[in-house]
């Protein structure tokens, strides 16, 4: 079982629509959580952290489930500067800093 | 935000040759810095951490004598790809996470704008 699971996709969506993306991790032990998004042959940006009690930054919500080891990202309004592969990210909790990478859901907000 | 620079951005070497790529952060100082290896249509792996003054410690699988890490100052971080070969192209990306209280920075990294290795 992969450390960090996320729903490849792609997911293809109309401007303006609410698209919602989930994640699963394996260790219990992890402490931190974050949505990268990361665009065609660059690297990685953070979107935001991820809290217990969930967060939101304009148009973007992250919530965690620790019991179920679930990370969700939900986008509402798209825009067409969406489109971008996004990837959950976990720190592990084991050795300091180290973060396991989801394979990333790739997303495309079409006119 | 905090600023990570990577130098070269893409490197094109035939096969026997050796890398250097450097990590720097412009704004901060890191006292720790990864290295990440990323092939097409995948994520993201981490290959070492490297701790300023100390032995990077690798991921399995990662060979520490072909990938050689120095970390020798807060802001900078060396990755040599050795005897580098057609396997080896791929997207070397690092980060750099530091705890500068005073900007905000606890235990965020921040990337590198990644190096294109093309080993012909």
């Amino acid at each position: 079982r992969k450390e960090v699971e996320q729903d490849p996709g792609p997911f293809n969506v109309p401007e303006g629509a609410t698209v919602a993306f989930n994640c699963t991790y394996s260790n219990s032990a992890s402490q931190s959580f974050f949505w990268y998004r990361q665009d065609c042959r660059k690297e990685p940006k953070l979107l935001m952290s991820v809290y217990s009690s969930g967060n939101e930054d304009g148009r973007f919500t992250a919530q965690l489930n620790r019991a179920s080891q679930y990370i969700s990202l939900l986008i509402r309004d798209s825009k067409l500067s969406d489109s971008a592969t996004y990837l959950c990210v976990v720190n592990g909790g084991t050795s300091y800093g180290k973060l396991t990478f989801g394979q990333g859901t790739i997303l495309t907000v079409h006119p | 935000g905090a600023v990570v620079s990577q130098h070269p951005s893409w490197v094109i070497c035939k096969s026997g040759t050796s890398v250097k790529i450097e990590c720097r952060s412009l704004d901060f100082q890191a006292t720790t810095m990864f290295w990440y290896r990323q092939f097409p249509k995948q994520s993201l792996m981490l290959m070492a951490t490297s701790n300023e003054g100390s032995k990077a410690t690798y991921e399995q699988g990662v060979e520490k004598d072909k990938f050689l890490i120095n970390h020798a100052s807060l802001t900078l971080s060396t990755l040599t790809v050795t005897s580098a070969h057609p396997e080896d192209s791929s997207f070397y990306i690092c980060s750099a996470m530091g705890t500068d209280f005073a900007k905000g920075f606890t235990e965020t990294q921040y990337f590198g704008p990644g190096t294109r290795l093309l080993v012909l």
